[in-house]
């Protein structure tokens, strides 16, 4: 059974701080990680990843895949209030019939003044 | 509205009951997907499908049923509702089959009494 583990399940921090967000998987067909950021809404798309040691950014994050130690992270610098949410990562893994995500159960960031 | 749409938003319904929540999508993507979200499971999938008439289970499919007659729309059918049904429904397409995003849309929150 494909397995994605998210940790720390959630965290409070102080606008200005970095933080650092672990994504682990156990899947069988790996295809891409995608990493998505959910307010209170529906989840929106920030990265995916699919080759290893290559670092994706976009303004204030970025992330990384590591494919021989099967993880991931996400990295915010300079957090600002704006940046809390709940960060979801998934894994697309090849399954009989197509594509298919796992997600996991989300890290819940919030960032304080 | 241009994007994907879900309709009802909030929906309350009692045990036994059918219900059918809409998903719409403007894009003309191949892909659609449903997934519900709950406490301490992240998202799950619980059917795609890969085109018009084409549909498959996902990893909690019991007690759901799905059609998909045209490409923009993907209903979900709760043909008895219960309770353990109670949730938050998101539906998401894509482009393609794999490496790419699924856009999300805002989500139907059911309530089974």
């Amino acid at each position: 059974e494909d397995k994605v583990v998210q940790s720390p399940l959630s965290l409070v921090v102080h606008e200005g701080d970095t933080v650092t967000l672990n994504c682990s998987y156990e899947v069988t067909n790996f295809r891409s990680l995608l990493w998505y950021k959910q307010e209170k809404k529906a989840p929106t798309f920030l990265f995916m990843l699919t080759s290893s040691g290559i670092e994706k950014k976009s303004g204030r994050l970025s992330s990384i895949l590591d494919k021989k130690e099967l993880f991931s992270i996400l990295n915010i610098t300079a957090t600002q209030t704006g940046d809390s949410a709940i960060y979801l990562c998934a894994v697309e893994a090849h399954k009989g019939g197509g594509n298919k995500l796992t997600f996991g159960t989300g890290t819940q960031l919030k960032v304080e003044l | 509205d241009a994007g994907i749409t879900q309709s009802p938003r909030y929906k309350i319904t009692e045990t036994g009951r059918q219900v059918t929540l809409m998903c719409h999508q403007t894009w003309s993507h191949s892909y659609m997907f449903w997934y519900r979200q709950d406490l301490g499971h992240g998202l799950r999938l619980i059917y795609y499908s890969a085109a018009a008439d084409i549909t498959d289970k996902g990893e909690v499919p019991d007690g759901y049923v799905v059609s998909r007659s045209k490409t923009e729309n993907f209903p979900l059918t709760l043909e008895s509702a219960t309770r353990s049904q109670t949730s938050v429904y998101f539906c998401a397409s894509s482009v393609l089959a794999g490496y790419n995003e699924q856009f999300f849309g805002p989500g139907t929150r059911l309530t089974v009494l």
